[in-house]
Order: structure tokens, then sequence, then C-alpha cells
């Protein structure tokens, strides 16, 4: 079956730091990997996602993510965090077309102003 | 404006009472899926339905039952809740042929059971 792990359970910066969240998911074939964030009390909003052509992908709010097919990694990166990135990550693998998303057990990211 | 709606936000029950969390979704989407998200162990699947009167069995089904009657709602029913089915749940649509943008969440469920 697919998984996906993250590597941090939970990661504590100050603004200013740069950011790399490390996700890594077990599949051998085609796949399409998501980042997504939920703030405090709230839903889960995609951050960004990639599913084929250049593997580096941008997302919203400074976000970027890197596919490594060679090492089955996705790992989301920002170069300067804020206070408002505080939120849980979560790393997601969409297989088979839709029919099995599976998601890591997440990052929780505090920021410290 | 596009959106999953999920109905109660927040539910405290008794073990054993029988509830029905609502999904319902406005954008004409096939595919539905429930999630519980539970600390340490991210989201996990408990059903999906490709479309009206399709549903499958996700990770975490034991406990649960769904429903696809109509393609707008998907409705989470808990014939006799326990506590270890506390947790918050979530709802998500896609819509076939962009299933590679991902899922739309709802707001989430979060149910307590004593």
């Amino acid at each position: 079956a697919q998984s996906v792990s993250q590597h941090n359970h939970h990661v504590i910066l100050s603004e200013a730091a740069s950011l790399e969240l490390g996700c890594n998911y077990s599949y051998g074939g085609t796949v399409n990997l998501f980042w997504y964030v939920q703030y405090p009390g709230q839903h889960l909003q995609l951050l960004l996602k990639y599913f084929s052509g250049d593997p580096l992908v941008k997302g919203i709010k400074g976000f970027e993510a890197e596919f490594i097919k060679s090492k089955f990694s996705f790992n989301l990166r920002k170069p300067s965090v804020q206070w408002s990135d505080t939120a849980e990550y979560f790393c997601a693998v969409m297989v088979d077309y839709g029919q099995n998303f599976v998601f890591g057990p997440g990052t929780r990211l505090s920021v410290l102003p | 404006e596009a959106q999953v709606t999920q109905n109660p936000r927040y539910l405290i029950t008794v073990t054993g009472k029988k509830l029905t969390v609502t999904c319902s979704q406005n954008m004409n989407h096939e595919y539905m899926s429930w999630y519980r998200q539970d600390p340490g162990l991210g989201l996990r699947q408990i059903y999906y339905s490709m479309n009206v009167e399709v549903t499958d069995k996700g990770d975490v089904p034991e406990g649960y039952k769904v429903s696809r009657k109509e393609k707008r709602n998907f409705p989470l029913i808990l014939e006799s809740p326990s506590p270890n089915q506390t947790s918050l749940y979530f709802c998500a649509s896609t819509k076939r042929g962009l299933v590679n943008y991902g899922y739309t969440f709802g707001s989430g469920t979060r149910l307590t059971v004593v």
C-alpha cells in the first residue's frame, strides 16, 4: 500500500528563517503530489501541486516544492518564513486517478515572532 | 461560491447514539471522500465515492457507513458511535478528470463521543 512519511513532527523557527519540510512516499508508479496547509482551526487548503513537467513547483505565499523522482521525495521550501505561516503542513500523494489519496502524518510549524 | 459544506461543525454525543454528518458540494464533482484527522496520524480515508451509487471503503471504514444517492451529497453515518471515533472529520470532493488538481475540503466536523 502507498504510504507517505514526513520527516519532522514539529518544527520551530524564528521569523525570516528558511524552511524545508521533508516528504517521502512509497509508490513505484506515476504519482501526483500535493502539499496542503491547515491554519489553526481551519480546513485544509491546497498550497501547491505537482503532476508533470518542471519538478520545481511554486505555490501560494512564497512556497515551493521540488519533486525528486529518484528519491521519492517532494520537499517543501520557503526562503523566509513569517509568523503567519504557523500551521500544520500535510504532504499527500494521489495515485490510481484519484481512487487513492494518501496523506502524511503532518508537520506542525511554529514560527516565533 | 464553490465550496464543500459540512454540518455540524461541532458535535458531542453519547456512545451508541446514531448520528449523521452531512456533506454537500455545489461544484458538480463526481468524486467525494471522507477523512478523519487524528494527531500524529494525519488524514486517513474512511470512504470514498466515484459517482452516484458508487462507494468504496478507504483505509479505516470500520464503524462508518456512507451513501451517495445524489451527486451533491455524501453523508457519513455512525450507527453506534464509540469513543475511539472521537476525531476531526473532513469531507472532500474533486471532479473526474481534474483529480490531478487535488481535493477541495470542507471546514471539518469535530466529533466527541463520550
